[in-house]
C-alpha cells in the first residue's frame, strides 16, 4: 500500500493561508472524485473537515476549503489560528489496495 | 448522536491473537451502503488503513495486511470486531474504528482509538 504523498510538515503566521498537498496517480486521487481530508490535534481522533474534494461537513468552518488538479489533492485554510495547529491527512478511494482506501503520509501543520 | 468506541487489550505478547470491538450507537450497520472501518496510527506516525466491512458483510482490507486481518460484525450488538493474527512489537499502536456514511468515500465519525502494545 502506497501512500499519497504529502509534505512533512508546513509553517505560517496567524492570519495567513496554507495551502497542503497531496499527490496520487490515476489510481487513486487523479482517477476518482473521493478525496477527503481529516485534522488530528495531539492525542485525539482525526475529524473529517473536507469529503468528496471540496465539500465541507456541517460545522466545518469556511477557512477550510480545498480543491484537486490531476494527481494531486489541496487543502488551504486561510485566516489561520493557534487552534489550527494540528497533523493533517488526506485520504482517497483507489483501486491500487485491496483495501480500496489509502491515506497520506500526513502533514504537521504550525502556526508560528 | 452518533458515537463509536473501540475496547480490548492494552497489552498483548509477538505472535498473540489481538482481538479488538468497536461499539457503536447513533446508526445502524444494517443501512445501505453503510460500513465502519479500522485504521491504526504507530506512535508518532502517520494513520494507516487497515479495513473495512460493509452493511452486506462485504470486507475490503488493506494489501499488506489482509492475511492476518479479519473483520466481522455483529448488527444485533452494534459492533464490529477486528482481528488481528500473529501479532509483532512494531503492530504497536492507537487502534481506531470510524463509520463510512452511505454512499460517501469518507469517515465521518470516529472512535476515540485504544492504545496497543505489543510487548513481551
Amino acid at each position: 500500500q502506497s501512500a499519497l504523498t504529502q509534505p512533512a510538515s508546513v509553517s505560517e503566521s496567524p492570519g495567513q493561508s496554507i495551502t497542503i498537498s497531496c499527490t496520487g496517480t490515476n489510481s487513486d486521487v487523479g482517477g476518482y472524485n473521493y478525496v477527503s481530508w481529516y485534522q488530528q490535534h495531539p492525542g485525539k481522533a482525526p475529524k473529517l473537515i473536507i469529503y468528496d474534494v471540496t465539500k465541507r461537513p456541517s460545522g466545518v468552518s469556511n477557512r477550510f476549503s480545498a480543491s484537486k488538479s490531476g494527481n494531486t489533492a489541496s487543502l488551504t485554510i486561510s485566516g489561520l489560528r493557534a487552534e489550527d495547529e494540528a497533523d493533517y491527512y488526506c485520504s482517497s478511494y483507489t483501486i491500487s489496495d485491496t483495501s480500496n482506501w489509502v491515506f497520506g503520509g500526513g502533514t504537521k501543520l504550525t502556526v508560528l | 448522536q452518533i458515537t463509536l468506541k473501540e475496547s480490548g487489550p492494552t497489552l498483548v505478547k509477538p505472535t498473540q491473537t489481538l482481538t479488538l470491538t468497536c461499539t457503536f450507537s447513533g446508526f445502524s450497520l444494517t443501512t445501505t451502503g453503510v460500513g465502519v472501518g479500522w485504521i491504526r496510527q504507530s506512535p508518532g506516525k502517520a494513520l494507516e488503513w487497515l479495513g473495512i466491512i460493509y452493511w452486506n458483510g462485504d470486507n475490503r482490507y488493506s494489501t499488506s495486511l489482509e492475511s492476518r486481518l479479519t473483520i466481522t460484525m455483529d448488527t444485533s450488538k452494534n459492533q464490529v470486531v477486528l482481528t488481528v493474527t500473529n501479532v509483532d512489537p512494531v503492530d504497536t499502536a492507537t487502534y481506531f474504528c470510524a463509520r463510512r456514511p452511505a454512499p460517501y468515500y469518507t469517515l465521518d465519525y470516529w472512535g476515540q482509538g485504544a492504545l496497543v502494545t505489543v510487548s513481551s
